[in-house]
């Protein structure tokens, strides 16, 4: 299963609502999941479950979507949330991400 | 605590050999299964291979299979990962991680997603 994002690359400033998408060659469902990844560090889990709010993410993320067509949504950016961004597919092995969405300061 | 720990990285020449180790504590081991996923320098994230929380399964990515293994030792609380043919696209610094709780709503079950990850070792395959 290949996933794609839209777009590569945003730039915004803090305080807009921001949205990532991600598609799926083929359907899913909701077995999907959020990463956000920092310079330098490790992937932290947002979402799974398409919409399911991991423990301790702030609830300004949302995840939403089904089938073939998910987003995520960041509804006032804050500063720390500068940031790259990643969907996971976990309908079937290879557990494949998508290439990443890279939300920049504007 | 959850902690995750990688070991075992380094420069190694094409069709050298590596082997990972991800010291685990903080959880119960055993009752999860674990990943890897590694990210080449400046590239996105890409899933390498899992194994079951008995190690029964284990699962890779089409760009390692054949040449790369994973395991797990539970009585050690270790997780491992045999690499072998290694090729200059294998160069990614290579993350552990645990899986989330399976989450189960509306009649389906949600795993395979990462709620821990270590701090990544970086292999380097080059001559």
């Amino acid at each position: 299963i290949q996933l794609t994002q839209s777009p590569s690359f945003l730039s915004a400033s803090v305080g807009d609502r921001v949205t990532i998408t991600c598609r799926a060659s083929q359907g899913i469902s909701s077995y999907l999941a959020w990463y956000q990844q920092k310079p330098g560090k490790a992937p932290k889990l947002l979402i799974y479950a398409a919409s399911t709010l991991q423990s301790g993410v702030p609830s300004r993320f949302s995840g939403s979507g089904s089938g073939t067509e998910f987003t995520l949504t960041i509804s006032s950016l804050q500063p720390e949330d500068f940031a790259t961004y990643y969907c996971q597919q976990l309908n079937s092995y290879p557990r494949t991400f998508g290439p990443g969405t890279k939300v920049d300061i504007k | 605590e959850v902690q995750l720990l990688e070991s075992g990285g380094g420069l190694v020449q094409p069709g050298g050999s590596l082997r990972l180790s991800c010291a685990a504590s903080g959880f119960t081991f055993s009752s999860y299964a674990m990943s890897w996923v590694r990210q080449a320098p400046g590239k996105g994230l890409e899933w390498v291979s899992a194994i079951s929380g008995s190690g029964g399964s284990t699962y890779y990515a089409d760009s390692v299979k054949g040449r790369f293994t994973i395991s797990r030792d539970n009585s050690k609380n270790t997780l491992y990962l045999q690499m072998n043919s290694l090729r200059a696209e294998d160069t990614a610094v290579y993350y552990c991680a645990k899986d989330h709780p399976p989450y189960c709503s509306g009649g389906s079950c949600f795993q395979g997603y990462f709620d821990y990850w270590g701090q990544g070792t970086l292999v380097t395959v080059s001559s």
